[in-house]
């Protein structure tokens, strides 16, 4: 079954205690991507991926790092964790973006003490 | 910048209605829309999607209409059924652009 799965689903840290969120993919696809959701703000993307060692910034990247040593993974690190990090993290894959769908993970959700 | 916006944030029809959701969108240069279905606990899940070179487009009881000249976008759900609660987002991009932008989604809400 294609799917993009997440780990973990749940997560409640503390401030600044390194977390990596992980997402993987079994589609083959070239891209990646990593979107956050919040009441009112919709979903934001952070970080994306073209292919292997090729990543770059989205709309709000300050406080994430990812890489993509492995087409099938594309981790999402918060070196430094803070509250306003509190949010409902979503994956994404596509073989392309101009004209294919994306197909999102089932999401992740840290709370950040 | 690009923006994507629901018309209503909220949507309530009776079983068995047809739903209309709408969707604008701001860049006259967006040339691929998808629609995507979220449900509570769950990611947005792919329900169709459009290019700029068609109007219209049919699935399994859903339509996505495309109008150009406005940036508008509708999706139409037939025959509504309690399964179809969810949040429903548009997303529109274009060839070469390195990410979806999505609207803030509709809830759709279905009385018995």
């Amino acid at each position: 079954e294609a799917q993009v799965t997440q780990n973990p689903r749940y997560l409640i840290t503390v401030t600044g205690k390194k977390l990596t969120v992980t997402c993987s993919q079994n589609m083959n696809h070239e891209y990646m991507s990593w979107y956050r959701q919040d009441p009112g703000l919709g979903l934001r993307q952070i970080y994306y991926s073209m292919n292997v060692e090729v990543t770059d910034k989205g709309d709000v990247p300050e406080g994430y790092k990812v890489s993509r040593k492995e087409k099938r993974n594309f981790p999402l690190i918060l070196e430094s964790p803070s509250p306003n990090q509190t949010s409902l993290y979503f994956c994404v894959s596509s073989q392309g973006l101009g004209n294919q769908p994306q197909h999102f993970g089932d999401g992740t959700r840290l709370s950040i003490l | 910048g690009e923006s994507v916006g629901l018309h209503l944030p909220t949507l309530s029809v009776q079983e068995g209605d047809n739903s209309i959701i709408n969707c604008a969108y701001s860049n006259s240069a967006s040339d691929y829309f998808i629609w995507y279905k979220q449900e509570s606990g769950k990611g947005p899940q792919f329900i169709i999607d459009i290019r700029s070179n068609m109007d219209k487009r049919q699935g399994q009881r859903v339509t996505v209409l495309l109008n150009k000249t406005v940036k508008h976008l509708s999706l139409q759900i037939a025959a509504t059924q309690p399964g179809d609660s969810a949040v429903y987002f548009c997303a529109a991009t274009n060839t070469g652009a390195q990410k979806l932008v999505f609207g803030q989604g509709t809830r759709l809400t279905i009385n018995p």
